[in-house]
């Protein structure tokens, strides 16, 4: 089956800096999502994107389907940001693979 | 926006109670799933369905059981808990399988079994 990796693992910053996370994915797929996973456990959708670019306020990500990856950028990056951060696939299936999550933290 | 609501934010039940947890979804989406998470585990898929009534077994199914007999409610039910069922246990819905077809997430709900 797909095998989805993010990196990094953990990532910490001071409030006001930009980060990259990514997601890489070992076989094509039809869907792919970013989620943020606050502090008391919930899953906020923030992309759906397949491939291309989105943005929405301060977050944007791009999808490279070619190649296998899809980034997750922050830019001025605030303590409300802290949590994890996965990456979800499918392939022409209703199951999602999770990835295994970058949990940042964000420093006042 | 869609709004996914989940019973219970906590819940403490006992060793072979029979516990229900349910879901209700409110976007008229046809697919519904059933997830548990645990530290370095990930998140783990136990049930989904794709309408209602009908239900198909996720990665982890041992130990649970669903019923979906309205559109909205999807419901997971451990018939006997167990101390290995303490876990977070999250709810999404999604509209049907082609097009764009976000996942939602429910708040969830933090089971302990003693």
């Amino acid at each position: 089956g797909i095998q989805v990796e993010q990196s990094p693992p953990d990532l910490i910053l001071q409030e006001g800096a930009n980060s990259t996370l990514r997601c890489n994915f070992s076989d094509s797929v039809n869907n792919l999502q970013w989620f943020h996973q606050n502090p008391w456990g919930q899953l906020i959708n923030l992309f759906y994107i397949p491939s291309g670019t989105k943005q929405n306020g301060r977050l944007s990500a791009t999808t490279v389907a070619t190649e296998r990856y899809s980034l997750l950028y922050i830019s001025s990056s605030q303590t409300t940001d802290s949590g994890v951060y996965f990456c979800a696939v499918t392939s022409g299936t209703y199951k999602y693979i999770f990835g295994t999550g970058t949990r940042l933290k964000v420093l006042a | 926006d869609v709004k996914v609501t989940q019973s219970s934010r906590y819940l403490v039940k006992r060793t072979g109670e029979k516990v229900f947890l349910e879901c209700v979804q409110d976007m008229d989406h046809e697919n519904m799933f059933w997830y548990r998470q645990d530290p370095g585990l990930g998140l783990r898929l136990i049930y989904f369905s794709y309408d209602v009534k009908m239900k198909e077994k996720g990665d982890i199914p041992e130990g649970y059981s669903v019923s979906r007999e309205k559109k909205e409610r999807f419901s997971l039910i451990l018939e006997s808990a167990s101390t290995n069922q303490t876990s977070m246990y999250l709810c999404a819905s999604r509209a049907r399988l082609g097009g764009v077809n976000t996942q939602y997430f429910g708040p969830g709900t933090r089971l302990t079994v003693l």
